[in-house]
This record gives C-alpha cells, structure tokens and sequence, in this order.
C-alpha cells in the first residue's frame, strides 16, 4: 500500500489561500487520495477526495499532479475555523482501509 | 442527517471492570467502523462491519469486542483493559457495496476512553 509524507506544521493568514502538499510517490493506479481534517477533541471530517483529475466542492480543492506522485489541497479563503490537523490518505478502490498520513497542523493567524 | 452518534463522551474505567461503548447513525449506511486514535497520532482501525457482519478484524485483542446489533447501532464492549488503553474510540459509518467505489467514511466525535 502507498503511503503518504506531509509537512508536520503549516502556518496561514486568513483570508489567504492554504495549500497543504502532499506526497505519494508510490501511490497504485487504483488508489484514490483523500483529505479528511480532525480539529481538536473532534472526530475527523472528510474534505474532498480524487483519483486523477483534479476536484472541487464547497470546502476546497484537490490538485494532483499527472503522475499522481503528489497532491496539493487548498483552502481558497482560510479563516481560524480552518484550524485543524489535515490528513491526506489514500485508498486502495473496493477496500475498506484508510492509509493515513501523519497529518499536517495547520494554523490560521488573524 | 449526517451525524454518527457516540456515547458517552468520556469514560473511566478500572482494570477490572467491563463497560461498552455505543455508536448510532440514522443515514442508512451499513458499513460500520470501529478506530482507536492515541494522541497526535492519526487513526488506527480496529473493526469494520459490513450489512451487520464482521468483515475486518484487524488483530485487535479480544478485551475488545464488537457488536452490531442491527444496522443503526454498533457497540464496542470492553473487558480487562490495560492503561496503554487508553485513547480516543472512534466510529464511522459509510455507504457499503462493490460499487462504491468512492465513498467517505462519516467520524462520531469518539469516546475519550482513561484506563485506571
């Protein structure tokens, strides 16, 4: 299974875009990339998800490069809410295991 | 309604007591986990339950025990802990099916379990 490396610790102003890397370099043709973040005492709650293509929904962006060795999530207007622990995991298709990342901890400053 | 419920929050227990954990979730999944999270570390998952069966069993020992009692609920019954127990109990829900091929699991806010 592919595993995933993030930056341990992000910093961010708010209001300004948070883009939290990601790398996969070993990652399968079946295994998707997903995000979930888990702010603090909270349970982890799931951003976006990919296999390809890049994607967006209300809560951000999924840009994954045409290797698909890495990936990038963005937070387009951060705000101190955004305050978490973000994980980028990946998914074997059909299967029911999440490989998690260490987490990256970002923090918005006002 | 996307909420999976846990209770209770927080949980203390001596070594020798028997105590259960209890997960709900109204969104017709059937798919049903059970993760331990220690603290600055990302999940670990423990059980999965697949259309009110044990799918996964990911060599948890057997002072934990799972139960799904139908395909709401989902309880973790614990037995003989040990301190290194202790840890935030996580249960998640999701869509289940060969075809779901991109589902997301959906976290309760987990049980803060302390082990005396």
């Amino acid at each position: 299974d592919a595993k995933t490396t993030q930056p341990p610790s992000m910093d961010c102003a708010e209001g300004r875009a948070a883009n939290l890397p990601c790398n996969h370099s070993t990652i399968s043709g079946n295994e998707y990339v997903y995000w979930y973040r888990q702010i603090h005492s909270q349970g982890p709650q799931y951003i976006i998800h990919g296999l390809k293509n890049n994607e967006t929904n209300e809560m951000a962006s999924l840009i994954i490069t045409e290797d698909r060795k890495s990936s990038t999530l963005i937070l387009p207007h951060a705000t101190l809410r955004d305050t978490a622990v973000y994980y980028c995991i990946v998914r074997v298709a059909f299967r029911y295991q999440l490989i998690w990342g260490a987490g990256t901890k970002l923090i918005i400053k006002p | 309604d996307t909420e999976v419920t846990q209770t209770p929050k927080h949980l203390v227990m001596g070594m020798t007591n028997k105590k259960s954990l209890k997960c709900e979730q109204h969104m017709g999944h059937r798919a049903m986990y059970w993760y331990k999270q220690k603290a600055k570390k990302p999940p670990e998952l423990m059980f999965v339950y697949s259309y009110e069966k044990l799918s996964i069993n990911e060599s948890v020992p057997s002072r934990f025990s799972p139960e799904c009692p139908n395909s709401s609920l989902l309880n973790l019954h614990l037995h003989a802990l040990q301190p290194e127990d202790s840890a935030l109990y996580l249960c998640a829900s999701s869509q289940e099916g060969h075809l779901s091929i991109s589902y997301e699991q959906y976290f309760g806010p987990g049980t803060r379990l302390t082990v005396t």
